[in-house]
């Protein structure tokens, strides 16, 4: 069956560190999303996707960066891991074009101490 | 800030009891979708409206689409404790990329039996 996976689960960082998560689909989808989760906020996007080489920032993407390289994966980078960048992180994956219901991996949680 | 704004934030209901929630955006969607995310899970897709005026339903779960294309609704009747979550909606605008939703807050709901 087709699913979404994101790796690790957990993280505990120390400030300043480059973390990195990681996101695999094998849907085949071409669009790719990532979100964090924070109390009150709902889910606020940082990067998202169209296809290969393709990305595209969001509306909370200062001090995250993503790269593209095939159609499975999306990782997720923190340049320098800041306290205020503690959250939940999920990503996401839909067809191409418009209206296309979004499929969320498990999430991880990350902590910056 | 918040584009998508979800009422209430917070909702309390006895099992058997009926309620709704309420998505109000500023701008004109293109189409809404709705998500439950269930305590420590993942978001997962409800349903998706595109007309002007739609209505569906899904056994007690009722979805509105406003005339406007700017509101949505969900009424969920003789709530059961498998309805606990969080519900999110989640507008395509009209002027945004295609496959690219802004969320609600969400409705956190905790069910009293």
């Amino acid at each position: 069956d087709a699913e979404i996976t994101q790796s690790p689960r957990h993280k505990i960082t120390e400030t300043g560190r480059q973390v990195t998560l990681a996101c695999h689909q094998t849907w085949n989808h071409n669009n790719m999303f990532w979100y964090r989760q924070d109390l009150g906020h709902g889910l606020r996007l940082i990067h998202y996707s169209y296809g290969v080489q393709d990305t595209n920032k969001g509306e909370v993407s200062d001090g995250y960066s993503v790269s593209r390289s095939n159609t499975e994966d999306l990782p997720l980078t923190l340049e320098s891991a800041a306290s205020s960048q503690t959250s939940v992180y999920f990503c996401a994956s839909s067809v191409t074009g418009t209206g296309g219901e979004q499929y969320f991996g498990p999430g991880t949680r990350l902590t910056v101490t | 800030g918040q584009q998508v704004m979800q009422i209430p934030q917070y909702q309390h209901v006895q099992e058997g009891e009926d309620f709704t929630t309420y998505c109000n955006s500023s701008t004109t969607l293109s189409n809404i979708q709705w998500y439950k995310q269930r305590p420590g899970g993942h978001p997962v897709f409800l349903i998706q409206l595109v007309k002007s005026g739609e209505v569906k339903k899904q056994k007690r779960l009722t979805f509105q689409f406003g005339e406007a294309k700017k509101n949505s609704s969900l009424h969920i009747t003789a709530t059961q404790t498998t309805d606990v979550g969080t519900y999110f909606c989640a507008g395509e605008r009209t002027t945004d990329s295609w496959g690219k939703l802004q969320f609600g807050a969400g409705t956190q709901v905790v069910v009293t039996p």
